[in-house]
């Protein structure tokens, strides 16, 4: 149990709606990250933090904006979502040095409707 | 263009049978990650390889890293229902960048 809770975990939203995702972690790592899963693309990273206030963008991140105000949460915002961010969204972390791994949350369900 | 390449990419054999998966990358890795991953649930890291050369063994699984420190392997003797998921390998260069394979999608068949 790596300590990362997520939520929600089911929503289904219309579209245009913002939507926020909650990732919270009760370890102190100092890496989170933002993925999607989506049939036939696997994980794809659409967001990390490398601390507090400090983030960067994945290979996905059109669409969406993260926020990092304390070392235990981040947020995943889409703005306006739209139905090709329907997904299974995971937030993860990750520890450091030689032999560094990450762990992932359960997962976050959204349905853009 | 996908960094880490898993092979096969849908397996179902029999319960008992022997297999084998593969991931390979033209990429040197610092250290190589193997997940298994059930429906609704999030990927669980089954084992961290990290030297080049390594074998490591989880009951019925086990796992190489190949010299180089490019590819990887996971063998399971003797398959159960249970081994039944979606396995996914993952990379690290250097720093916190982790790149995942688009995993093998095994089905054990009773």
């Amino acid at each position: 149990d790596a300590g990362i809770t997520q939520s929600p975990r089911h929503k289904v939203t219309e579209t245009g709606t913002p939507v926020t995702l909650r990732c919270h972690q009760t370890e102190n790592h100092r890496y989170m990250y933002w993925y999607r899963q989506d049939p036939g693309h696997g994980l794809r990273l659409i967001h990390y933090s490398y601390g507090v206030k400090d983030t960067d963008k994945g290979e996905v991140s059109d669409g969406y904006s993260v926020s990092r105000s304390k070392t235990e949460d981040f947020l995943l915002t889409l703005e306006s979502a739209t139905s090709s961010q329907t997904s299974v969204y995971f937030c993860a972390i990750s520890t450091t040095g030689i032999g560094n791994t990450i762990y992932f949350g359960e997962g976050s369900w959204l349905t853009v409707v | 263009t996908q960094l880490l390449e898993q092979s096969p990419q849908f397996l179902s054999i029999q319960e008992g049978e022997n297999l084998t998966v593969y991931c390979n990358s033209s990429s040197v890795f610092s250290s190589l990650q193997w997940y298994r991953q059930e429906p609704g649930e999030g990927p669980v890291l089954l084992v961290t390889v990290v030297t080049g050369g390594e074998v490591k063994k989880l009951k019925r699984l086990t796992f190489q890293f190949g010299d180089a420190r490019k590819d990887s392997s996971l063998h399971i003797t003797a398959a159960q229902p249970g081994d039944t998921g979606l396995y996914l390998c993952a990379g690290v260069f250097t720093g916190n960048q982790f790149y995942f394979g688009t995993g093998t999608s095994l089905t054990v068949i009773p």
